[in-house]
């Protein structure tokens, strides 16, 4: 079974509106989290390093303001796209790393910005 | 910086055939991992191999083989006796290690596409 869960799956939001994707290890606890975006037919880039009780970490180019991390728990971290655009339409995976450096992902989030 | 490369945009070949796909990185790291992912339409990405950078034994998983040759940075992929199955975006990835954890650099992907 699905070690890392996504939540939504499929989201569809009205442009202006905020989105929230959760992302959980679920038996196990995992202070680092990654987030990924993939546009339609490219490659996963990283946008930013989630940090259990600690500010994200944001790749280069990624807006923190718009897109809001919270990793509050060992558990559980969340992005939140504010103010959606459509060109914010893409697929968003996360990954967690458990003990021993293995690394899980979850099943991603498909989100279009209507 | 890290940086992977899959040259291969698009691979079709017909089913029974085999093919490779190729990868090619590059990293100042001494202690890194190659990995190999398998993503279907639906977007999930299936975990095929982890590599570590000091283990330069090929491998094979039934029809799946990897090559991995540090002196020309290149971890290569190949599916022997190629399935419908097996059509999918392939990606190859190099992590970098920070305190235990790892991010991942990802190539651009291989689309394999097997006709019947």
């Amino acid at each position: 079974g699905a070690v890392v869960s996504q939540h939504p799956s499929r989201v569809i939001c009205k442009s202006g509106t905020s989105v929230k994707i959760e992302c959980r290890s679920l038996d196990f606890q995992a202070t680092t989290m990654f987030w990924y975006r993939q546009f339609p037919k490219q490659s996963l880039m990283l946008m930013a390093t989630s940090n259990e009780g600690s500010k994200a970490t944001y790749e280069q180019g990624v807006e923190k303001d718009k897109f809001l991390i919270n990793h509050a728990s060992l558990t559980l971290s969340t992005l939140t796209v504010t103010s959606a655009h459509p060109e914010d339409s893409s697929f968003y995976i996360c990954s967690a790393i458990r003990r021993g450096n293995t690394i899980y992902f979850g099943e991603g989030s498909w989100l279009t910005v209507v | 910086a890290q940086k992977v490369t899959q040259a291969q945009t698009e691979i079709s070949v017909v089913e029974k055939e085999d093919v490779t796909l190729d990868c090619v990185y590059e990293t100042r790291d001494t202690t890194y991992y190659l990995f190999w992912y398998k993503q279907p339409p639906s977007g999930e990405l299936v975990f095929l191999i982890r590599r570590n950078s000091f283990d330069e034994q090929n491998e094979i998983s039934g029809r799946y083989s990897w090559n991995f040759q540090k002196s020309t940075s290149s971890f290569n992929f190949t599916i022997t006796a190629s399935q419908v199955v097996d059509s999918a975006v392939y990606f190859c990835a190099l992590s970098e290690a920070i305190q235990g954890a790892q991010k991942l650099v990802f190539g651009q992907g291989t689309r394999l596409t097997i006709n019947p």
